[in-house]
């Protein structure tokens, strides 16, 4: 699985909207870019997944460039809530040749302040 | 749904103690794995079960055992537990699509 690349902390203000970059350039073709976030020590929670075009549910966006080699989540009106520790991960598709497993690296704290 | 329970919650051991942790999951999910979260640090993979009957290990297995006693249950065991082995552990559960990880042991050796 390919190796990403995230700034250890950021800050943002509240209302507004928090981009968390990732440098994902050894990226393979067949592999997707997974964002998951743990708040507070719980369990992490996934919060959205894309291989090539950009994606959005009702967590967030995440906008990938057109080489791949990079990625931004885009939370787009951060609250207190989401400050958490973003993980950016990159692997292939769970399925009946892989087992799922995710490698992660220290992420990015967001803190979100008033 | 409770998704993925772990018991228990907290745990203080002595070095050469035995303990086992127990996970469930009740999505009918194939694969199970279980993580290890030192402080300040992200998760690391100890083992997984691809699915019933088969585990395989991860970036950090020495010292553990694991079991996949059904497709529900996947625990992990520490035969003699060293204080390196103080942190929270998680065990997550997968679909295709997304990992549902429980609400973590925190278990301390002493």
């Amino acid at each position: 699985d390919a190796k990403t690349t995230q700034p250890p902390s950021m800050d943002c203000a509240e209302g507004r909207a928090a981009n968390l970059p990732c440098n994902h350039s050894t990226i393979s073709g067949n592999e997707y870019v997974y964002w998951y976030r743990q708040i507070h020590s719980q369990g992490p929670q996934y919060i959205i997944h894309g291989l090539k075009n950009n994606e959005t549910n009702e967590m967030a966006s995440l906008i990938i460039t057109e080489d791949r080699k990079s990625s931004t989540l885009i939370l787009p009106h951060a609250t207190l809530r989401d400050t958490a520790v973003y993980y950016c991960i990159v692997r292939v598709p769970h399925g009946s040749s892989n087992t799922g497993k995710l490698i992660f690296g220290q992420g990015t704290t967001l803190q979100v302040k008033p | 749904n409770a998704g993925v329970t772990q018991t228990p919650k907290f745990q203080v051991l002595k070095t050469g103690q035995s303990m086992t942790l127990q996970c469930a999951q009740d999505m009918n999910h194939n694969s199970m794995y279980w993580y290890r979260q030192d402080p300040g640090m992200g998760l690391r993979l100890i083992y997984y079960s691809a699915s019933e009957g088969t585990t395989d290990k991860g970036e950090v297995p020495n010292g553990y055992n694991v079991s996949r006693l059904n497709k529900r249950e996947f625990s992990l065991r520490l035969e003699s537990a060293a204080p390196s082995q103080t942190s929270v552990y998680f065990c997550a559960s997968s679909d295709y699509n997304e990992q549902f990880f429980g609400p973590g042991t925190r278990l301390t050796v002493l």
